[in-house]
């Protein structure tokens, strides 16, 4: 079963923040917290993944909660090649993947 | 970063027959490989985790008998698809994960199509 709560869409404009929510609130000690994203027809690409402390990549940010039970992926300047369907899953051992949230970025 | 290759990429079959689908890690060793499926406007579903050298486990409801894992070298894993149903028609997707890291790398999918 999943995990995580995600909402099922988000709109964004292009060149704008895109801040992507994630609950989990049956987020063990030691679990890390995964971002993921799939575009049409292709396999999901690794995005983001952190313990406790916010993380910075080239492709995003990651926020997470003081308690865990939740996250923020932030893209900072969406552009139309994000659009896509995001993934947020936590569990080391058990890669199960929700519904995600289908990002649609506008020009 | 890493990549995962998976072969075919799509592939046609008749009703009945056997069809093997290819997932390698290519720059680096994957200690551990995951099977999934995905239908059309659907999440991905894990149809099995398998460790080198190891039997897969299969989550519940997947008939381990059908979907064949085998998972012999740290770059290799296969899946294949026996005795294979119309049903059966979907997009196959594999990922791995190397020792010691928890994020897991995708190969970009197979489409299989049982007519």
């Amino acid at each position: 079963d999943a995990k995580t709560t995600q909402p099922n869409s988000m709109e964004s404009n292009e060149e704008e923040p895109v801040h992507l929510p994630c609950n989990h609130s049956t987020i063990s000690g030691t679990d890390y917290i995964h971002w993921y994203r799939q575009l049409p027809s292709q396999g999901p690409e690794y995005v983001i993944h952190g313990l406790t402390s916010n993380v910075n990549n080239r492709m995003a940010s990651l926020a997470i909660a003081e308690d865990r039970k939740s996250s923020t992926l932030i893209l900072h300047r969406a552009t139309l090649r994000d659009a896509a369907v995001y993934y947020c899953i936590h569990n080391n051992n058990d890669m199960r993947f929700g519904a995600g949230t289908r990002l649609t970025v506008k020009p | 970063g890493a990549v995962v290759s998976q072969h075919p990429s799509w592939v046609i079959c008749k009703s009945g027959t056997s069809v093997k689908i290819e997932c390698r890690s290519l720059d680096f060793q994957a200690t551990t490989m995951f099977w999934y499926r995905q239908f059309p406007k659907q999440s991905l579903m894990l149809m099995a985790t398998s460790n080198e050298g190891s039997k897969a486990t299969y989550e519940q409801g997947v008939e381990k008998d059908k979907f064949l894992i085998n998972h012999a070298s740290l770059t290799l894993s296969t899946l294949t698809v026996t005795s294979a149903h119309p049903e059966d028609s979907s997009f196959y997707i594999c990922s791995a994960r190397s020792s010691g890291r928890y994020e897991q790398y995708f190969g970009p999918g197979t489409r299989l199509t049982v007519t």
